[in-house]
């Protein structure tokens, strides 16, 4: 089983939907956990940190079980720009990535 | 403030030859990461340092890869002899010990031919 599990993907939508990625982990010992975007050919980009309450930033909102191990991000009015790599990103004292899920917002 | 500088951008080899990277991180950041992103894939993580000390080398392949960070600032990851898989984007990240966020460098594009 791997470490940190996404969402196959792709993703496709088009502009306005609301799209949401899970993602589930296997150390029950991990400490923080965040989403990354990653344009193409560009590095990975801190997006978002995820806490147990729940957080929102705009129009994306993480959220995170603890006790099913699992991680989501929702992203509401989906922009031509949101067009990306989203990864998921677990830390147990080091920084542990999944394979990602790309999405494609369309006009 | 100066993100992870890492260089070359582009390396292209024959299999079999060594090449280099090398990574500045962000100025203060005593983690340092190297990872290897394959075409399609997630980054995975080959090497942590904390400072100058090895945390995490559990994924590097000891019998063609090594990484040094001798004065606990920049780094270099060398690989010898070259694979024709070794072709990938190594990417270097650096971060606070008390912050975990990652902040990442554009990137080494190795290609092995």
């Amino acid at each position: 089983r791997k470490e940190v599990e996404q969402d196959p993907g792709p993703f496709n939508v088009p502009e306005g939907a609301t799209v949401a990625f899970n993602c589930t982990y296997s150390n029950s010992a991990s400490q923080s956990f965040f989403w990354y975007r990653q344009d193409c050919r560009k590095e990975p980009k801190l997006l978002m940190s995820v806490y147990s309450s729940g957080n929102e930033d705009g129009r994306f909102t993480a959220q995170l079980n603890r006790a099913s191990q699992y991680i989501s991000l929702l992203i509401r009015d989906s922009k031509l720009s949101d067009s990306a790599t989203y990864l998921c990103v677990v830390n147990r004292g080091d920084m542990r990535f999944g394979a990602g899920t790309r999405l494609t917002v369309k006009p | 403030e100066a993100g992870v500088a890492q260089s070359p951008r582009y390396k292209i080899i024959e299999k079999r030859q060594s090449v280099a990277f090398w990574c500045n991180p962000i100025s203060g950041h005593a983690t340092l990461y190297w990872y290897q992103q394959i075409l399609g894939q997630g980054p995975k993580l080959l090497i942590q340092f904390q400072n100058n000390g090895v945390v995490d080398d559990s994924q590097l392949p000891k019998d063609r890869f090594s990484a040094e960070r001798l004065k606990g600032v920049d780094s270099t990851l060398k690989i010898q002899p070259a694979k024709l898989e070794d072709s990938a984007v190594y990417l270097c990240a650096s971060s606070l010990v008390s912050l975990p966020e990652a902040f990442f460098g554009q990137g080494t594009r190795l290609t092995v031919v």
